[in-house]
């Protein structure tokens, strides 16, 4: 039982290169989000999903893509990266009595330089 | 959209004393109430919730307490002890969906 994982670790961008961060989950959670932490800010939800198929935008959704075709699986995508969105994202993920967010992956520290 | 106030921003006690944080929701219909510890450079973990149909609730050395007239919820922490010392966030949840708003985060430090 793995939990939740995300990769890669760590990624450097250069401005307007895309990529996708991969987030992976094996505890069944229907529900599962992704957050970025900046200094000072705390965490920001950027994107959430109830369940496979269904997705909703967070607090600060723009420049993000998502899609939840498993259960399992909730990648985050980046379109074109900008310098603004340097920070570490974490996924998370929740079911059963706490349908929210209880467990969180390991995170990505993004550069975009 | 929910908002979620949090204080202090920096905590420092003794080892062995009490750490208090507290925190403020705006949207009366918010039913949902974690806190989260996070170490330096780590996840962030769940320690401990508190739903709107409850006052408090303890677990060991930890209690959560909520005022829904006031809007506002706290972290109490008993006979704090080094291994303590983090970043603790808390976090509300609105009434009409699934999004967590979490508060800004509070350093607490537990010197020797």
């Amino acid at each position: 039982n793995a939990g939740v994982t995300q990769t890669p670790k760590f990624q450097v961008l250069k401005t307007g290169q895309s990529m996708t961060l991969q987030c992976a989950q094996d505890m069944n959670h229907e529900y599962m989000s992704w957050y970025r932490q900046d200094p000072g800010m705390g965490l920001r939800l950027i994107h959430y999903s109830v369940g496979a198929g269904i997705t909703d935008q967070g607090e600060v959704p723009n420049g993000y893509n998502v899609s939840r075709s498993t259960t399992e699986d909730f990648p985050l995508r980046l379109l074109s990266a900008a310098p603004s969105q340097t920070s570490v994202y974490f996924c998370a993920s929740g079911g059963g009595q706490v349908y929210t967010e209880a467990f969180f992956g390991q995170g990505t520290r993004l550069t975009v330089v | 959209g929910e908002n979620v106030e949090q204080h202090p921003s920096t905590l420092s006690v003794q080892e062995g004393d009490s750490a208090v944080i507290k925190c403020t929701y705006s949207d009366s219909a918010s039913n949902y109430f974690p806190w989260y510890k996070q170490e330096l450079g780590k996840r962030p973990q769940l320690i401990i919730d508190i739903r709107s149909n409850v006052g408090e609730k303890k677990d060991q050395r930890i209690a959560v307490t909520l005022n829904k007239t006031a809007k506002h919820f706290s972290l109490h922490i008993t006979e704090t002890q080094p291994e303590d010392s983090a970043v603790y966030f808390c976090a509300a949840r609105g009434g009409s969906n699934y999004k967590l708003t979490f508060g800004k985060g509070t350093l607490l430090t537990v010197n020797p």
